[in-house]
């Protein structure tokens, strides 16, 4: 069975300091793996998805994750963090490896605060 | 740019009401899906949809129903709604020809069931 687990439900940084959300992932296959943000009273939107090409993903707005099979981790990281940044955030894998079924698991989120 | 478009953004209902939530979608997705959100709890899937009059339960089925009548809207229904479905409902499509698995999201609709 396929699951992820944000192993911090809180982070907070400082504006100009790097971000590091952690995830960690378990599936009977090879996975596709997305990051979501959901700004406050928002949706969510697609930040980034690894789908077995290139293990490191770039995504929108400086983002970028790393696929790590051996450890079973997709963190997301950011150079220098903007106080737009602040958001929730959520690791989510596929419930096929194929991914074209649209079912996807997500973790429990990790709120992103930045401080000034 | 994909649209989702919930109806409603803000509800406060009665327990017992029935409650309906629209999604409308306007890319021809031929998926589309009911998320709960609930604080430490992340998404959880309550029904999906790969096609007109067509639907699956997801993971937390129970005191819900859907509806697709046409094929870019999607209804979740509570025929009874009760205090515990307080929540954060977000619908979303997809389209599996088009896309690897990417997610569209409308911004939600609040229910709150006094």
């Amino acid at each position: 069975a396929q699951s992820v687990t944000q192993l911090d439900s809180h982070v907070s940084v400082s504006e100009g300091t790097p971000v590091l959300l952690r995830c960690n992932y378990s599936s009977s296959y090879s996975p596709s793996l997305f990051w979501y943000v959901q700004h406050p009273n928002k949706g969510l939107q697609l930040l980034l998805k690894y789908t077995s090409a290139a293990t490191l993903v770039k995504g929108i707005n400086g983002f970028e994750a790393e696929f790590k099979k051996s450890e079973t981790s997709f963190h997301l990281t950011k150079p220098s963090a903007h106080m737009s940044d602040a958001a929730e955030y959520f690791c989510v894998v596929s419930v096929d490896g194929s991914s074209n079924t649209g079912k996807l698991i997500f973790g429990q989120g990790t709120t992103l605060q930045v401080k000034p | 740019d994909v649209k989702v478009t919930q109806s409603s953004r803000y509800l406060v209902k009665r327990t017992g009401e029935k409650v309906f939530l629209e999604c409308v979608q306007d890319m021809d997705h031929e998926n589309m899906f009911w998320y709960r959100q609930d604080p430490g709890l992340g998404l959880r899937l309550i029904y999906f949809s790969y096609d007109v009059k067509m639907k699956e339960k997801g993971d937390i089925p129970e005191g819900y129903s859907v509806s697709r009548e046409k094929k870019e809207r999607f209804s979740l229904i509570l025929e009874s709604a009760s205090t515990n479905q307080t929540s954060m409902y977000l619908c979303a499509s997809s389209s599996p020809g088009r896309s690897t698995g990417e997610l569209f999201f409308g911004e939600g609709s609040r229910l709150t069931v006094l």
